[in-house]
C-alpha cells in the first residue's frame, strides 16, 4: 500500500481564496482524521470520520472550514475564504478499527501558506 | 479532560549520549500510549506503542519506553543517540470512552543531536 496520500504538498494562496486539501486513506481503514500543526498550537485534531460519517468536528475552527468524505477512499478539507492565520501544515491520518491499539498512519502533510 | 504533557519542548544531546524524552499522561483508566516521530517535512511515524502486558516496550531504531502507572509516565529512551535521531517526538494516548480511535497528543519535543 502506498500509505496515506495527501495533495497538494504545498499550497500558497492569497487571503480570501478557497483552498481544498485532499486525502486518500489506506485501503481498508475505516477511520480518517484531519489534523492541523502550527508552531504555536502544536497538533490539533480538526475532525474525524468513521465509515465516511463525520463523528466529531468540534475541532474545526469556524464555519470557514468544512470537510467531506464522499467515499471510503477520498476526503477533502476546504477553507473558504482563507486567512493568513490558516497557514499551517494539515495532516490526514487513517486507522482501522481493532481491539484498541489505534495506530494512526499519517500522510506527509499539506503545507498551506496564506498571504 | 485527558491530557498528555511532554516536559521540555527542546532537548539537545551529544551523539552517543543517552536520549531521555519525558511524557506524562492523565487517564482514569489504563491508557493505550504511543510515541510518534516526525522527521523534517514528513508526517508522523509510529515509534512504539503500549497497550497491555509488559511495561517496557521496544520500538524501532533502538528506542524503548516504559509504562509506569504509579508515575503516570511513559518516557522514551535510547542508550546512544545518533545524528539521524534528530526529529520531533510526540507522545500520545488514546482517549477513553466512546471516542473511537481518537488520540490526544502532547506538545512535542524537538530532539537535537550534536556531533
Amino acid at each position: 500500500d502506498a500509505g496515506v496520500i495527501q495533495s497538494p504538498r504545498h499550497e500558497v494562496t492569497e487571503m480570501g481564496q478557497e483552498v481544498t486539501l485532499r486525502c486518500k486513506p489506506i485501503s481498508g481503514h475505516d477511520y480518517l482524521f484531519w489534523y492541523r500543526q502550527t508552531m504555536m498550537r502544536g497538533l490539533e485534531l480538526l475532525i474525524y470520520f468513521n465509515n465516511n460519517v463525520p463523528i466529531d468536528d468540534s475541532g474545526m475552527p469556524e464555519d470557514r472550514f468544512s470537510a467531506k468524505m464522499p467515499n471510503a477512499s477520498f476526503s477533502t478539507l476546504k477553507i473558504q475564504p482563507s486567512e493568513p492565520r490558516d497557514s499551517a501544515v494539515y495532516f490526514c491520518a487513517s486507522s482501522m478499527t481493532d481491539t484498541g491499539a489505534n495506530v494512526l498512519t499519517f500522510g506527509a502533510g499539506s503545507r498551506l501558506t496564506v498571504l | 479532560a485527558q491530557s498528555v504533557t511532554q516536559l521540555g519542548s527542546h532537548v539537545s544531546v551529544s551523539e552517543g549520549a543517552l536520549v531521555l524524552l519525558r511524557c506524562n499522561y492523565s487517564s482514569s483508566v489504563p491508557p493505550y500510549l504511543f510515541w510518534y516521530v516526525q522527521y523534517p517535512n514528513q508526517g508522523l511515524q509510529l515509534l512504539l506503542k503500549y497497550t497491555t502486558g509488559a511495561t517496557l516496550v521496544k520500538g524501532i531504531n533502538g528506542f524503548e519506553a516504559e509504562f509506569k502507572k504509579s508515575e503516570t509516565s511513559f518516557h522514551l529512551t535510547k542508550p546512544s543517540a545518533h545524528m539521524s535521531d534528530a526529529a520531533e517526538y510526540f507522545c500520545a494516548q488514546k482517549r477513553a470512552g466512546n471516542a473511537g480511535n481518537m488520540l490526544t497528543f502532547g506538545g512535542g519535543t524537538r530532539l537535537m543531536v550534536k556531533p
